[in-house]
């Protein structure tokens, strides 16, 4: 089975600073795929960033840059410059291609808040 | 434009009335999926489909069930709702089951009463 685990529930970052959100991850597939998606307070899912298991460096888009480390079984977020507009609820999800048959499993979420 | 459209987005109803929520893509996607947020679980799978009239459980599919009929469409029926299904509903749908991004649908507020 799968499992995803965000420890921060919230987060608070000045605007302008770089924060890291943390995910772990378990799957004993060696082919999956880690994603992150942002959650604004009108709800829809925005998709940010993707990691693919086998990929040797690390994804960044734009200011979004994703810390893989593969023995550690570790998938942060770092969001650089922080701006109003990045608070929200964030999810790490993972998405392996053996027996789970698609399914994204997600982390309960990180709810990070930009103080200007 | 690509996307996945539901309907409705948000809806009131009472416990028994049976309702459908609709989910529509354009972008000739196999893979198709419906999943519920509830505070503090995240997003949960009910049911995904890998092509047309191929359709299976997810981890949460008890009170819902699924058609695909075309590729486009995958409709998510509770035939008795109960107020437990009170939540956020999202359709996704990706090229297929491998690890490429899902697409999300907008989402549909579901509260039963």
């Amino acid at each position: 089975a799968q499992k995803i685990t965000q420890t921060q529930p919230g987060m608070f970052v000045q605007e302008k600073e770089a924060v890291t959100l943390d995910c772990t991850y378990d799957t004993s597939d060696p082919s999956y795929g880690l994603f992150w998606y942002k959650q604004p307070s009108s709800g829809e899912m925005i998709f940010l960033i993707y990691q693919g298991s086998y990929d040797q460096q690390n994804a960044t888009e734009g200011r979004y840059s994703l810390n893989f480390q593969k023995a550690r079984k570790s998938a942060n977020l770092v969001i650089s410059a922080s701006q109003l507009g990045d608070s929200a609820m964030y999810f790490c999800a993972m998405r392996v291609v053996g027996t789970s048959y698609g399914k994204l499993t997600f982390g309960q979420g990180t709810i990070l808040t930009v103080h200007p | 434009e690509a996307q996945v459209t539901q309907n409705p987005r948000y809806l009131i109803t009472v416990t028994g009335k049976k309702l459908t929520v609709t989910c529509s893509q354009n972008m000739n996607h196999e893979y198709m999926s419906w999943y519920r947020q509830d505070p503090g679980l995240g997003l949960r799978q009910i049911y995904y489909s890998m092509n047309v009239e191929v359709t299976d459980k997810g981890d949460v599919p008890e009170g819902y069930k699924v058609s695909r009929k075309e590729k486009r469409n995958f409709p998510l029926i509770l035939e008795s709702p109960s107020p437990n299904q009170t939540s956020l509903y999202f359709c996704a749908s990706s090229l297929d089951r491998g690890t490429y991004e899902q697409y999300f649908g907008p989402g549909t507020r579901l509260t039963v009463t």
